[in-house]
């Protein structure tokens, strides 16, 4: 069976960094990529990017380029996304999501990790 | 990019009754190469993360009950639920893959009358 399972909810405060991650399950993680999404409160989707395990090729969104970070350790079948110094308008629920092809839509997702930043 | 329109912004149906979401993008995301309009459809209820309901604009997902259809090329696309049920209370998001930054609609909020 597929599975993504995402780490915890996070409370943070503004300028602390954070690394949350996505574990795949059931299938090659190396060879599917895994898109993230944004979703903040009340709000819709927001493609940020993807992320090749198999050799960590990545490609941004303009508006997320910069501001985050992509990142996997195929040892763990793991993907990462990370932040550096967070805003309150980081807040949202970040999701992962298996991508069969860097051209094709996420297949199955992640419960989602919801990032609140609060000072 | 890309920008994903769709319309309505929220509906509400009767159960059994169609229910359909329009979903237009400001250039085509037809891929000439293979004929396949880089187009999907999710559903998302409260709560929990988005299904994926529908790819290459009209292929239904393993699993989706058939009273989900997608149709549509080039750059307006159409979500039809033949007869409503109220597990399918959520709000639909279209979203093209064909040129990056991919992106979604709005999303459409549906809703029992």
């Amino acid at each position: 069976e597929v599975q993504l399972v995402q780490s915890g909810a996070e409370v943070k405060k503004p300028g602390e960094s954070l690394k949350i991650s996505c574990q795949g399950s059931g299938y090659s993680f190396t060879s599917y990529w895994v898109g993230w999404v944004r979703q903040m409160p009340g709000k819709g989707l927001e493609w940020m990017g993807i992320i090749y395990p198999g050799d960590s090729d990545t490609r941004y969104s303009p508006s997320f380029q910069g501001q985050v970070t992509f990142s996997a350790d195929r040892s763990i079948n793991t993907a990462y996304l990370q932040w550096s110094s967070l805003k309150a308008s980081d807040t949202a629920m970040y999701y992962c999501a298996r991508t069969p092809y860097s051209s094709s839509p996420g297949d199955y997702w992640g419960q989602g990790t919801l990032v609140t930043v609060s000072s | 990019d890309i920008v994903m329109t769709q319309s309505p912004d929220s509906l509400a149906v009767s159960l059994g009754e169609r229910a359909t979401i329009n979903c237009k993008s400001s250039q085509s995301v037809l891929d000439s190469s293979n004929n396949n309009n880089n187009l999907a459809w999710y559903q998302q209820k409260s709560g929990q993360p988005p299904k994926l309901l529908i790819y290459w604009a009209s292929t239904r997902e393993s699993g989706v009950p058939d009273r989900f259809s997608g149709s549509g090329s080039g750059t307006d696309f159409t979500l039809t639920i033949s007869s409503l049920q109220a597990e399918d209370v959520a709000v639909y998001y279209c979203h093209q893959y064909y040129d990056t930054p991919y992106s979604f609609g709005q999303g459409t909020k549906l809703e029992i009358k």
